[in-house]
């Protein structure tokens, strides 16, 4: 059965702390990992990762993959308010042609 | 831009019910999805499709179904609302021939049972 597991399931900190959130995998066919934020709505994307060790950047976040150990991290730092949401990462399976999510980390930034 | 548009925000309907909920996509995406969320069991897989008329089983079917006659539309059917089928609902599609595995969602429709 594929399964995506991530971890902590919730976590809270101060503003300006950095935060690490994990994700691993078991899936029969990988083909691409994505992340997602989560506020009130619908999820938005953050991340496609393919390959392993390829650092991606945006502003104070950045994301790597590592296909041998089957599993990615979501980095925040110098976090601040707006990043409280739900941070979703799915795998997206070859040949099935689906997508399967984990259960989410709710992070919370306190002022 | 992509737009997924689910056909209502919010619903309210009887237990015994028949439901559906509506998906269009505007970009061509080849495959569509229906998740269910609830508190801290993240996006469940119900039904998918990769094409017009097929489907394929997700992880929690039970209770649901699915129709796609045209490739923009995708649509999931409760047969007979149960008050355990109360969450909230997201349509998503992608188009993996072109590289786009990264899904766009709709902005989901909260079902209440009662």
């Amino acid at each position: 059965e594929d399964k995506v597991v991530q971890s902590p399931l919730s976590l809270v900190v101060h503003e300006g702390d950095t935060v690490t959130l994990n994700c691993s995998y078991e899936v029969t066919n990988f083909r691409s990992l994505l992340w997602y934020k989560q506020e009130k709505k619908a999820p938005t994307f953050l991340f496609m990762l393919t390959s392993s060790g390829i650092e991606k950047k945006s502003g104070r976040l950045s994301s790597i993959l590592d296909k041998k150990e089957l599993f990615s991290i979501l980095n925040i730092t110098a976090t601040q308010t707006g990043d409280s949401a739900v941070y979703l990462c799915a795998v997206y399976i070859q040949g099935a042609q689906k997508l399967v999510f984990g259960q989410g980390t709710r992070l919370t930034i306190n002022p | 831009d992509v737009k997924v548009t689910q056909s209502s925000r919010y619903l309210v309907k009887r237990t015994g019910e028949k439901v559906f909920l509506e998906c269009v996509q505007d970009m061509d995406h080849e495959n569509m999805f229906w998740y269910r969320q609830d508190p801290g069991l993240g996006l469940r897989l119900i039904y998918f499709s990769y094409d017009v008329k097929m489907k394929e089983k997700g992880d929690i079917p039970e209770g649901y179904s699915v129709s796609r006659e045209k490739k923009e539309r995708f649509s999931l059917i409760l047969e007979s609302a149960s008050t355990n089928q109360t969450s909230m609902y997201l349509c998503a599609s992608t188009s993996p021939g072109t590289g786009q595995t990264e899904a766009f969602f709709g902005q989901g429709t909260r079902l209440t049972v009662v």
